[in-house]
C-alpha cells in the first residue's frame, strides 16, 4: 500500500539554526499538510498546500515557517531561526481530495532543538 | 476559534471491558473523522461520518454522529490489548484546514 515517507526520522539542531523537514506524499494525492505534535499533546494543524500554493495556515504558521514543493514528489517544511519551543514531532500528510477526505500520515520527524 | 474537546482524557480498562470516547464541537460540523495513534506512531484514519445521526461499525468499533452534528462518539466493545493508543476526532474548519480533538488515551490492562 502506498505511504507517505518523511526524512529524517530525527533531527537535532542548535537553537537559531534553520531546519528543513522533507516529505514524499502519496504519488496521486493532490493535497498536502503539515502538522505538529508536542509530546503527549494533540495534533496541531500547521498548513495545507494545493496546486503549488498554501491553501490555509494556522496561527502557529508564522513567518518563521515556509513550505515548498520543489519538484513533483517532495514537499518540504522549512523552519528558520529555530526556538526551543519548536521541539516536537512534525507529521506530513496527504489526501486525494480536499476537505473531509482521509488523510494519510507519514511516520513523522522528531525535531529536537538544543 | 473552533474548539474540539474530547472526554475522557485518559481511560484505563481491563481487557474485555467496553470503552467510549466522546468528541464535542463548539460549532456545527459538516463531517467528522476519527484517527487512532499507537504509542510512538502516527495518526491512522479510521472512519469519516457525514450525515446527522449516522452510525457506522467496524468490527468491534461503533462510530456515531450526533443528530445536531456537533458531537460524535467512538465505542469499542470488548477491548483488546491491540486497541491501546490515543483516539482523536478531527473536523474540517473551512475547506483545507483540519482541527484535531484533544484525544483520549486508552490503556488496556491484560
Amino acid at each position: 500500500e502506498p505511504e507517505v515517507t518523511q526524512t529524517p526520522s530525527h533531527q537535532v539542531t542548535q537553537m537559531g539554526q534553520e531546519v528543513i523537514l522533507r516529505c514524499v506524499p502519496i504519488s496521486n494525492h493532490l493535497y498536502f499538510y503539515w502538522y505538529r505534535q508536542i509530546l503527549g499533546q494533540k495534533v496541531e494543524f500547521l498548513v495545507s498546500f494545493y496546486n503549488n500554493e498554501i491553501s490555509e495556515k494556522s496561527e502557529i504558521f508564522d513567518d518563521q515557517f515556509s513550505v515548498e514543493r520543489p519538484d513533483g514528489s517532495n514537499f518540504t517544511l522549512k523552519i528558520r531561526s529555530t526556538k526551543l519551543e519548536d521541539s516536537a514531532m512534525y507529521f506530513c500528510a496527504s489526501s486525494l481530495k480536499r476537505g473531509g477526505q482521509p488523510q494519510h500520515f507519514g511516520d513523522g520527524t522528531r525535531l529536537s532543538i538544543l | 476559534g473552533q474548539q474540539v474537546m474530547q472526554i475522557p482524557q485518559y481511560q484505563h480498562v481491563q481487557e474485555g471491558e467496553d470503552f467510549t470516547t466522546y468528541c464535542n464541537s463548539s460549532t456545527t460540523l459538516s463531517n467528522i473523522q476519527w484517527y487512532k495513534q499507537r504509542p510512538g506512531g502516527h495518526p491512522v484514519f479510521l472512519i469519516q461520518l457525514v450525515k446527522s445521526g449516522e452510525v457506522k461499525k467496524q468490527k468491534r468499533l461503533t462510530f456515531q454522529f450526533g443528530e445536531a452534528k456537533k458531537n460524535s462518539s467512538l465505542h469499542i466493545t470488548a477491548t483488546q490489548t491491540t486497541d491501546v493508543g490515543t483516539y482523536f476526532c478531527a473536523v474540517t474548519s473551512g475547506t483545507y484546514k483540519y482541527i484535531f480533538g484533544t484525544g483520549t488515551r486508552l490503556k488496556v490492562l491484560a
